[in-house]
């Protein structure tokens, strides 16, 4: 099955800097892979997502790179502000034509963005 | 407009009990989706739905584990004989389930389980 692996864990940056969090997937036959913020007490928000006949996605503040042939896609969010505190997980799966997806998720990110 | 919801949002229970958790969707999704997140981790999938039957049932950890969604809308989790292990938060999520990029995954809040 799938396995995705997430780095950083944590991650501190000042207001206005940019954060940067990695991800790697181990199935080559997964082709959508999506970014969710998680609040405290709250369940995952799509943040933005990308598919794997593209590269880049850009969304405001908030991009995703993808690079199939070495498996690994990366969340860049520049301009950073303290309501950007929270958890970040990136996912993997294969998206079906028939619909539906099993999304295998990393383990995590906690950015704090400090004032 | 209305987003997933899921109740209850919390839930106290024993050792051994049974334990039922609630997932509406959102309204006009086909596939819904159960997820088990522990404290620290990501979300791990149990089961999804294709309208009312189980498209994939793999993540399941024992046959303890059951959930159904008999009129295609509102699902049920049926924990049975609980364990302490079991103590986490169980998210629902919905998709439009067409396929292709109408299968965006949306999150309920959770509920969240905790077995003394």
């Amino acid at each position: 099955g799938e396995n995705v692996e997430q780095h950083p864990s944590t991650l501190s940056v000042q207001e206005g800097d940019s954060a940067v969090i990695k991800c790697t997937y181990s199935d080559s036959a997964s082709n959508y892979f999506p970014w969710y913020k998680q609040e405290l007490g709250k369940g995952p928000q799509l943040i933005i997502d990308i598919r794997s006949n593209v590269g880049e996605k850009k969304d405001q503040r908030i991009a995703v790179t993808l690079n199939k042939t070495a498996k690994h896609f990366s969340l860049h969010i520049t301009e950073t502000q303290p309501e950007d505190s929270a958890v970040y997980f990136c996912a993997a799966s294969p998206l079906l034509t028939g619909g539906g997806n099993k999304l295998t998720f990393g383990t995590g990110t906690q950015l704090k963005v400090e004032l | 407009g209305a987003g997933v919801s899921q109740t209850p949002s919390n839930k106290v229970t024993e050792k051994g009990k049974y334990v039922e958790l609630r997932c509406d969707p959102i309204s006009g999704h086909t596939a819904l989706y159960w997820y088990r997140q522990s404290l620290g981790q990501g979300p791990e999938f149990l089961i999804y739905f294709q309208g009312t039957g189980a498209a994939d049932d793999s993540g399941l950890p024992n046959d303890r584990f059951f959930a159904v969604r008999p009129e295609g809308s509102v699902s049920t989790l049926k924990i049975q004989r609980t364990e302490r292990g079991d103590s986490a938060v169980y998210l629902c999520a919905s998709s439009y389930g067409g396929g292709g990029s109408t299968d965006t995954q949306y999150f309920g809040p959770g509920t969240r389980l905790t077995v003394l």
